[in-house]
């Protein structure tokens, strides 16, 4: 089966100004997460979604960041203005079970954020 | 909320030897505690996972033992092999998230 597609791989974009980055989950997941991985740390959960609702947001920066999943599929995560400390992995996975996070996530090959 | 602790966050072994890491967590209504192999430049991918009602589980050279108790689990890899290089990261679930531990990087000398 297809995995979870990201796009774009890298960004370099000068602080305050806008990123978006794209995600597609494998056909069918229900469940779809965007996680920051700051270098040398574990993934930290920004959002996930439960189709097109969402279920826990309580980490995400919501005065800059933003995020979507309009019709239960692909999402989209914004960040507006960037920060230097907003210079991050960001992963994307999605899970076919769900809310609950307790079965395999398959992960994107993930959006490298430079902010100069 | 949960804290999810994990060490070390080197260890570097001779090939062909076991290593083994471990985590701690403080959620006692934790139920799921998976590992994520993480190669430099790509994505986590899952390798094994553990449930509460289980105390150990293995695949192959690699085994996951569960102390509910104690509040901890450990991964076990034996006779080490160059591809086992990486960094590794617990979690467990706590309420409809996972909580991941700050990863350990395995070096595995030849």
């Amino acid at each position: 089966e297809a995995g979870v597609a990201q796009s774009p791989r890298y960004k370099i974009i000068e602080k305050r100004q806008s990123v978006a980055f794209w995600c597609n989950p494998i056909s069918g997941h229900a469940t779809l997460y965007w996680y920051q991985q700051i270098l040398g740390q574990g993934p930290k959960l920004l959002i996930q979604f439960q189709n097109n609702g969402v279920v826990d947001d309580s980490q995400l920066p919501k005065d800059r960041f933003s995020a979507e999943r309009l019709k239960g599929v692909d999402s989209t995560l914004k960040i507006q203005p960037a920060k230097l400390e907003d210079s991050a992995v960001y992963l994307c996975a999605s899970s076919s079970l769900g809310p609950f996070a307790n079965t395999e996530a398959f992960f994107g090959q993930g959006t490298r954020l430079t902010v100069v | 909320g949960e804290n999810v602790e994990q060490h070390p966050s080197t260890l570097s072994v001779q090939e062909g030897d076991s290593a083994v890491i471990k985590c701690t967590y403080s959620d006692s209504a934790s139920n799921y505690f998976p590992w994520y192999k993480q190669e430099l430049g790509k994505r986590p991918q899952l390798i094994i996972d553990i449930r509460s009602n289980v105390g150990e589980k293995k695949d192959q050279r690699i085994a996951v033992t569960l102390n509910k108790t104690a509040k901890h689990f450990s991964l076990h890899i034996t006779e080490t092999q160059p591809e086992d290089s990486a960094v590794y990261f617990c979690a467990a679930d706590s309420n409809y998230q996972l909580i991941w531990g700050a990863g350990t990087k395995l070096i595995i000398k030849p």
